[in-house]
């Protein structure tokens, strides 16, 4: 069964500072989903990496896929409140469908 | 673009009744899934249906049934509700497999049983 762990939960941060929000998974899979939510909102999707080695850039965050690691990361540079929102990944399970399995979310708060 | 809708937005329910979900895309896709989201669990899949005449369970199934009605619409039904499934729904559609695109969600559904 695939399970997928996002760390931290929560994330608390200043303005202007960079860090890193990690996406780990269990089994194999080399399609991976960065989706934002915002408080009382629907989904939005950030990335969708589909193979090893993948990074995809917009504005200041970065997603990168290490598909033999079984790990993505979420980079965020120069971080500005409007990046305050919860953080998804979502693994594809299996190839009929794109039967997602989510990450628990990272909910980031970002101080001015 | 309507993209992905859901109807209703809110709902209260009390224990042992009843209600339907609606969801419907008007992008032409061929899946569509119905996905619950609980405090400090993400998203969970309640059942999905890859392409028009086709459902299978997630994994939450239970007290839940799904109908797809056509390729546009896909409805998810609580048939006795319980407290248990107080909770956000979202409902996505997408493209076919394999092409990597990805899930487009509705609004969501917030739903409390009493």
């Amino acid at each position: 069964e695939l399970k997928v762990e996002q760390n931290p939960l929560f994330l608390s941060m200043q303005e202007g500072k960079n860090y890193t929000i990690y996406c780990n998974y269990s089994t194999t899979s080399d399609r991976l989903y960065w989706y934002r939510q915002d408080p009382g909102k629907s989904l939005e999707s950030l990335f969708v990496l589909l193979s090893n080695g993948a990074v995809k850039q917009e504005g200041r965050l970065m997603a990168s896929l290490d598909t033999k690691a079984r790990l993505s990361t979420l980079h965020i540079t120069a971080a500005v409140h409007d990046l305050s929102a919860t953080y998804f990944c979502a693994v594809v399970a299996f190839q009929g469908a794109q039967k997602l399995v989510f990450g628990q979310g990272t909910r980031l708060t970002i101080n001015p | 673009n309507a993209g992905v809708t859901q109807t209703p937005k809110f709902q209260v329910l009390k224990t042992g009744q009843s209600m339907t979900l609606q969801c419907a895309q008007d992008m032409n896709h061929n899946s569509m899934y119905w996905y619950r989201q609980d405090p400090g669990m993400g998203l969970r899949l309640i059942y999905y249906s890859a392409s028009e005449g086709t459902t299978d369970k997630g994994e939450v199934p239970n007290g839940y049934n799904v109908s797809r009605l056509n390729k546009r619409e896909f409805s998810l039904r609580l048939e006795s509700a319980a407290p248990s499934q107080t909770s956000v729904y979202f409902c996505a559609s997408s493209v076919p497999p394999g092409r990597g695109e990805k899930l487009f969600f509705g609004s969501g559904t917030q739903l409390s049983v009493l």
